[in-house]
């Protein structure tokens, strides 16, 4: 079993509609994050947290650290969305990121 | 500001030669990290560099390398070619002291696609 595991793999959605990813991880951490990947292969830093809740526009990413489970969610998704979101656990101790799989995700015009 | 810079963006090489990649941080970033990114495997931890010095290695062969300069740039190789070190190679920078992992937010580059043959 994967130390980071992320659901669905794949999500398709009409545009507007209200969009959660999850991630689940089994080992402590220091910090959770949140990445975009479009086609083209470049990643851009969505989020990083340890506690709570963060917003930034339409996103909005949260963590449970007692339930090891984070969630990222779009608000009026856009088909611009469309990309590939992967949560990265940054583990205590071993000092390095683990990914999840990813979601791909296609918000349909 | 820039952002990180990857040199090459594409790159064809034959089986059994080595190949270098480079990695430009953000300006004032001293922590490095390079990750492998497969179809089957997804994104996988190479190595970190902070201050010129190898601060973590993920689970790799020793054909896998890198290095890190004074400038903060860093470098990967990997000698003898594999077909299956085909792969999108990404580095991410950090303004923090440590590694990326400890609470500090990762700025990745474009990445450099490499294709075995």
């Amino acid at each position: 079993k994967n130390e980071v595991e992320q659901s669905p793999q794949n999500l398709t959605a009409q545009e507007g509609e209200f969009i959660t990813i999850n991630c689940s991880y089994s080992v402590g951490i220091s910090a959770l994050h949140w990445l975009q990947q479009h086609p083209g292969g470049g990643i851009v830093s969505l989020f990083m947290l340890s506690s709570g809740k963060k917003k930034h526009g339409r996103l909005i990413a949260t963590i449970n650290i007692q339930e090891k489970h984070s969630s990222l969610h779009i608000t009026a998704s856009h088909p611009r969305d469309s990309a590939v979101y992967i949560c990265a656990a940054g583990l205590q101790g071993a000092q390095k990121l683990v990914f999840g799989q990813g979601t791909r995700l296609t918000i349909n015009p | 500001k820039a952002g990180v810079t990857q040199t090459p963006r594409y790159l064809i090489k034959t089986r059994g030669q080595q190949v270098t990649l480079s990695c430009s941080p953000i300006s004032g970033h001293r922590s490095v990290s390079w990750y492998q990114q497969t179809p089957g495997q997804g994104l996988q931890f190479l190595f970190e560099y902070f201050s010129e010095t190898q601060r973590n290695k993920g689970n790799f062969p020793g054909r896998f390398s890198g290095r890190q300069f004074s400038n903060s740039r860093s470098e990967m190789n990997v000698s003898t070619l594999e077909l299956g070190d085909s792969a999108l190679y990404l580095c991410a920078s950090s303004l923090g002291r440590g590694p990326v992992s400890m609470n500090t937010e990762a700025f990745f580059g474009q990445g450099t696609r490499l294709t075995v043959v």
